[in-house]
């Protein structure tokens, strides 16, 4: 089966770094996301990994390490607008053909002054 | 990044009516849409996969006949909500799947459209 692991809630100071933390399990790994989420609004696309390593963005970097179904979240530089919902998901083959992506169930990021 | 549009963004229906939502891709094609709902504090439910051309992909325990997806052109899926009851009262969210060069295949959202059944 499929099953994706994060937090439900972590708080941090402005100006700090914090790192989410993902755990998975898939059958078919094709690509890992992750996503920003603020309250009311859709998703919107931070990252992605498909290969084991680290990418960065700006503030934001995201590592993976297929062996383990590990991945994490880091951003640097908190800033109060970074409080959202941040969102795990893998990509996974089908048994019937093609993909799916399964979402976590989130991590809600408390930045505070 | 890609833009996808969704419409309408929010709707309050009278309980048995039906709601169409339409999901645009509109600056690239999308083979496969998908539509979510989700409900407060808690994350995206898939709840089909569209593919342009063919009969949507519904997931376990969405019912077909409730949930109709039709997704007739690259750029424009539509789901629509039959008989529509309370508790079918969420935010529904539709994605596009478009690639994004090292980015991957990549699912771009629309920005949700909250339904409301009274």
């Amino acid at each position: 089966g499929q099953n994706i692991d994060q937090p439900t809630e972590m708080t941090a100071t402005e100006g700090a770094i914090v790192q989410i933390n993902c755990t998975y399990q898939t059958s078919g790994f094709n690509g890992l996301f992750w996503y920003q989420q603020h309250a009311g609004e859709a998703p919107t696309f931070l990252s992605y990994n498909v290969l084991d390593g680290l990418e960065e963005k700006g503030r934001f970097s995201s590592f993976l390490s297929r062996s383990k179904g590990y991945s994490y979240l880091l951003l640097k530089e908190l800033q109060m607008k970074d409080s959202a919902s941040y969102l795990c998901a893998v990509r996974d083959h089908r048994d019937t053909g093609g993909f799916k992506t399964i979402f976590g169930a989130g991590t809600r990021l408390f930045v505070k002054a | 990044g890609a833009v996808v549009s969704q419409h309408p963004s929010r709707v309050i229906c009278k309980s048995g009516t039906s709601v169409k939502i339409e999901c645009r891709s509109l600056d690239f094609q999308a083979t496969t849409m998908f539509w979510y709902r989700q409900f407060p504090k808690q994350s995206l439910m898939l709840m089909a996969t569209s593919n342009e051309g063919s009969k949507a992909t519904y997931e376990q325990g969405v019912e077909k006949d409730k949930f109709l997806i039709n997704h007739a052109s690259l750029t424009l899926s539509t789901l629509t909500v039959t008989s529509a009851h309370p508790e079918d009262s969420s935010f529904y969210i539709c994605s596009a799947e478009g690639w994004a060069g090292s980015e991957g295949e990549t699912q771009y959202f629309g920005p949700g459209t909250r339904l409301l059944v009274l």
